[in-house]
């Protein structure tokens, strides 16, 4: 079972609320990613860190913003939510190094923008 | 940069049957394939992987084979059970899983 741990689990929101989806982790990975998972299972990379002070857009574009001021914290901002951006947000971590590298998913957020 | 196709995108099978799910990729590079498996409500947690070296692995019910020269790559899961049934992802990798393209995902239902 992976150490890794998101919440909330389910959130229902307002359009032009600002919210902050929480990632953490604590197998002291480096290596971090948030992945938006549309309804048709597809994953798509928009966030990711080698490591503190480090963050990279992934390749799907992406209105949010995530922050890594601690390795074992990864947090994801909508600064103004919108029925867009209704999906599931998937955080993950790896080690980063040499070797081939598991990565290991949270439970994920499913968030809901009215 | 990498593409990575999968098929099929649903898959119903009866219990005990055999399942098997096929990823092509573009990057001859690739030396990489994970396999993760998502059930329903939880994140995708790794089932196998196979690297460029390699021709094929076994772990139990299932199995995974590559084809560098076709550039594609298989799941097999033999004798299915009822929690096989669950969304998988193929992945490829050029940088030993530094970073990954995932396969569009496959549905897989196990009909008892």
């Amino acid at each position: 079972e992976a150490d890794i741990y998101q919440t909330p689990r389910y959130l229902v929101i307002g359009t032009g609320k600002k919210i902050t989806l929480e990632c953490s982790q604590t197998m002291g990975h480096d290596k971090m990613y948030w992945y938006q998972q549309d309804p048709g299972m597809e994953l798509h990379l928009i966030h990711y860190s080698y490591g503190v002070n480090s963050t990279e857009k992934g390749d799907l574009s992406s209105e949010s913003t995530v922050s890594r001021i601690r390795t074992e914290h990864f947090p994801l901002t909508l600064e103004s939510a919108r029925p867009s951006h209704t999906s599931q947000y998937l955080c993950a971590s790896s080690e980063f190094g040499d070797g081939y590298n598991e990565q290991f998913f949270g439970p994920g957020t499913r968030l809901t923008v009215l | 940069g990498e593409n990575v196709e999968q098929h099929p995108s649903t898959l119903s099978v009866q219990e005990g049957d055999s399942a098997v799910i096929k990823c092509t990729y573009s990057d001859s590079a690739s030396n990489y394939f994970p396999w993760y498996k998502q059930e329903l409500g939880k994140g995708p947690q790794l089932i196998i992987d196979i690297r460029s070296n390699v021709g094929e692995k076994k772990d139990q019910r299932i199995a995974v084979t590559l084809n560098k020269t076709a550039k594609h790559f298989s799941l097999h899961i033999t004798e299915t059970q009822p929690e096989d049934s669950a969304v998988y992802f193929c992945a490829a990798s050029i940088d030993y899983g530094q970073n990954f393209v995932f396969g569009p995902g496959t549905r897989l239902s196990v009909l008892p």
